[in-house]
């Protein structure tokens, strides 16, 4: 029930395309879904993030959509460009506060040129 | 504001030794947590300290501990270190009631 599933694991795209990453969770409690970026070296970083009350909330070329009956929300990336390439992942958390996260698997985006 | 420093950034340990780690959040920041990541099993949650109090406990055995203290820095301890341990560790501040977490740039293990 804690668990958050995560797809595709891996996902090669070409430059000025849409990246779709999905991702799926049961527990209902959950009221925060963020997504994080993680470049090769670096820590993940929020990237953004939603919260069940609304259905799509964009950032520049960074959408997310969120489907409370389906208990589905996925990060779409448009115009996707090299330097989106990283490790994507997608969380969910319950309550205001960050006491814990649990992550999706994460996928590995690559764009190429 | 400097970010969460994590150190050392590499360590190569022998099997059956231990090893201690090392975060310093960032400044204000009480809340702790500790992740290990893996190829195969991704970001998996250790524990989380707050103001020197384990809150929360993921599924790791007991050879997993870690502490935190009075100025917020916290230390985990792996001790009779096995192949599998290898990963790398991520640690993250957040600031109370805050909803982001900020993640150092890791220790990556290496256990032979």
């Amino acid at each position: 029930q804690q668990q958050v599933k995560q797809s595709p694991q891996s996902l090669i795209v070409q430059k000025g395309g849409i990246s779709i990453i999905n991702c799926a969770y049961e527990n209902t409690a959950f009221d925060y879904f963020p997504w994080y970026q993680q470049f090769p070296g670096k820590g993940p970083a929020l990237l953004i993030a939603i919260r069940p009350d609304v259905s799509e909330k964009k950032e520049g070329r960074f959408t997310i959509s969120f489907n409370k009956s389906a208990k589905q929300f996925s990060l779409h990336i448009m115009d996707s460009q090299p330097g989106d390439s990283a490790t994507y992942f997608c969380a969910a958390s319950i309550g205001t506060s960050y006491d814990k996260v649990i992550f999706g698997p994460g996928t590995s985006l690559s764009v190429i040129p | 504001k400097a970010g969460v420093t994590q150190t050392p950034r590499y360590l190569i340990k022998t099997r059956g030794q231990q090893v201690t780690l090392s975060c310093s959040p960032i400044s204000g920041h009480r809340s702790v947590s500790w992740y290990q990541q893996t190829p195969g099993q991704g970001l998996q949650f250790l524990f989380e300290y707050f103001s020197e109090t384990q809150r929360n406990k993921g599924n790791f055995p007991g050879r997993f501990s870690g502490r935190q203290f009075s100025n917020s820095r916290s230390e985990m301890n792996v001790s009779t270190l096995e192949l599998g341990d290898s990963a790398l560790y991520l640690c993250a501040s957040t600031e109370q009631g805050g909803t982001e977490a900020f993640f150092g740039q890791g220790t990556r293990l290496t256990v032979v």
